[in-house]
C-alpha cells in the first residue's frame, strides 16, 4: 500500500494567480497521476507524472496551464495556473504501480481549490 | 478511447437490504481492469473491489460481488446487508493493461451517490 499527503488540503486563490499542490508517498512509486474532479463530477486524469521524463497530458488538458513536476520518485508537484473561477475543483493525486496494473491505485485526500 | 457509463446519479437503499449500481464501458481492448471505488464525504478514494478481464469468475469481497459481462461490456456491483457506512459515491473505473501514457491511468464513471436508509 502507499500512504500519499497532499498539500494544501483547500485555498482559495484569487483569479490570474497560480496555485501550487504538491504529493508526497510515503515510498517509492513508477507513476504518478494528476486528476480533478470537478463539483458534483467524476474523476478526470489531467496528466501522468513518470520520474525523469515530460508528464504526460490528457486532452483538454496542456502544460502551460497544468506545469507538473516529478523529481523524484516519491514527490510531485501540480500547478494550476492564471487560475480562473472554472478551476474550482477538486485535484486529487494517484499513484500506482505499472507493473502490476490490476494493482489498486492509491488516492491522496485531495485539494479542494476555490477560485473567486 | 475508453469510456465508462453509470447509469444511477443516485440510489436509495434500506439497513440491511441489498442494492446493485450498474456499470458499463466501451473498449476495442481485450484485456482490461474493471474496479469500483467508493469516495464518502471526507473525499478519500477507496477501492472496494477489482476484476481482470481475463478472469470469468466474479470477484467477490465479503458483502461486495461484481457482475461480469464481457460481452455485454458490463459490471455491476451489489453490496447485500447494506450498513450505514456504505453511503457513499461509487465510482466505476476502467484500466487498459497495455501500458503507457495516459493509459496506465484510470477512467472512471460519473458516479453514483448511494443513500443508506436506516
Amino acid at each position: 500500500s502507499a500512504v500519499i499527503s497532499q498539500k494544501p488540503s483547500r485555498d482559495i486563490c484569487q483569479r490570474g494567480t497560480s496555485l501550487t499542490i504538491q504529493c508526497q508517498v510515503d515510498s517509492q512509486v513508477t507513476m504518478m497521476f494528476w486528476y480533478r474532479q470537478q463539483p458534483g463530477q467524476s474523476l478526470t486524469l489531467i496528466a501522468t507524472a513518470n520520474q525523469g521524463s515530460e508528464a504526460t497530458y490528457e486532452s483538454g488538458f496542456v502544460i502551460d496551464k497544468f506545469p507538473i513536476s516529478r523529481p523524484n520518485l516519491t514527490f510531485s508537484t501540480l500547478t494550476v495556473s492564471n487560475m480562473s473561477p472554472e478551476d474550482s475543483s477538486i485535484y486529487l493525486c494517484s499513484v500506482a504501480a505499472r507493473l502490476l496494473p490490476n494493482t489498486e491505485a492509491f488516492f491522496g485526500q485531495g485539494t479542494r481549490l476555490t477560485v473567486v | 478511447a475508453q469510456t465508462v457509463t453509470q447509469s444511477q446519479p443516485e440510489m436509495s437503499v434500506q439497513e440491511a437490504e441489498t442494492v446493485t449500481l450498474s456499470c458499463t464501458y466501451d473498449t476495442s481492448e481485450s484485456d482490461y481492469y474493471l474496479f469500483w471505488y467508493k469516495q464518502p464525504p471526507s473525499r478519500q478514494m477507496i477501492l472496494v473491489i477489482r476484476q481482470e478481464a481475463y478472469k470469468q469468475q466474479n470477484a467477490t469481497e465479503n458483502r461486495f460481488s461484481v457482475n461480469f459481462q464481457k460481452a455485454a461490456k458490463s459490471f455491476s456491483l451489489k453490496i447485500s446487508d447494506s450498513q450505514l457506512g456504505d453511503a457513499a459515491m461509487y465510482f466505476c473505473a476502467y484500466r487498459s493493461a497495455n501500458g503507457g501514457g495516459g493509459a496506465d491511468g484510470l477512467t472512471f464513471g460519473k458516479g453514483t451517490h448511494l443513500i443508506i436508509q436506516p
